[in-house]
């Protein structure tokens, strides 16, 4: 079956500009997770998305925003973009049930550069 | 909180080589453990997990066991090949005492492993 795509792969925004990206997760995965990968800080959590809801939450700024569809599709969006933003964005998707069994398949990401 | 520290990189080796790339962890509950792997140009993949203590998870060649009085995840390769060139993600996933409303995966910042002919 197919994976986990996301578009776009690559974009090129400048500061003060907003982003959407976008992720499809494998067919039957409600969970979606995003991260953020940067050489200095490597992954960190960005948020989860099960059902349509928020279900879990990292530690940035109100500027990174999330919501997930009806068919389990997820968008996040960053506002007001800065140059600290320039970063791989990895989503990854997941059956969500509970326990979290912490077997997550991911996209290629998403390449955001802010100039 | 959680975290997972892993081995600085890069680690460069010629093929068939043994391999060690450290990891331990510091969790508040009882977490479940992974390797994960990030081949060039592509996303993060499962390679192998250990949900309690003496577990030993295994793909592909490679090995890692939960070492709870050592809090440590260590994985290892008898011989790597070319082809094992990626870079490495030690990763647990705990509720941090929540009682179950708040799993996340956590992970280690990566080692890059450079596989030479």
């Amino acid at each position: 079956k197919a994976g986990v795509t996301q578009t776009p792969r690559y974009l090129i925004k400048t500061r003060g500009q907003q982003v959407t990206l976008s992720c499809s997760p494998i067919s039957g995965h409600r969970s979606v997770s995003w991260y953020q990968q940067t050489p200095g800080q490597g992954l960190q959590f960005l948020f989860e998305y099960f059902s349509e809801t928020q279900r879990n939450k990292g530690n940035f700024p109100g500027r990174f925003s999330g919501r997930q569809f009806s068919n389990s599709r997820s968008e996040m969006n960053v506002s007001t973009l800065e140059l600290g933003d320039s970063a791989l964005y990895l989503c990854a998707s997941s059956l969500g049930d509970r326990p979290n069994t912490g077997e997550l398949f991911f996209g290629e990401g998403s390449r955001l550069t802010v100039l | 909180g959680n975290s997972v520290t892993q081995m600085e990189g890069p680690v460069t080796l010629s093929e068939e080589a043994f391999l060690t790339i450290n990891c331990t962890y510091t969790a508040t509950g009882y977490p479940s453990l992974f390797w994960y792997v990030q081949y060039p140009g592509e996303g993060l993949q499962l390679l192998l997990k250990a949900t309690k203590a003496d577990d030993k998870g295994s793909n592909k060649g490679f090995e890692a066991t939960y070492r709870k009085e050592t809090t440590s995840f260590h994985l290892e390769k008898g011989s790597v090949q070319v082809s094992d060139s990626a870079v490495y993600f030690c990763a647990l996933i705990d509720d941090g005492g929540s009682g179950g409303s708040n799993y996340k995966l956590t992970f280690g910042k990566g080692t890059l492993l450079t596989v030479n002919p």
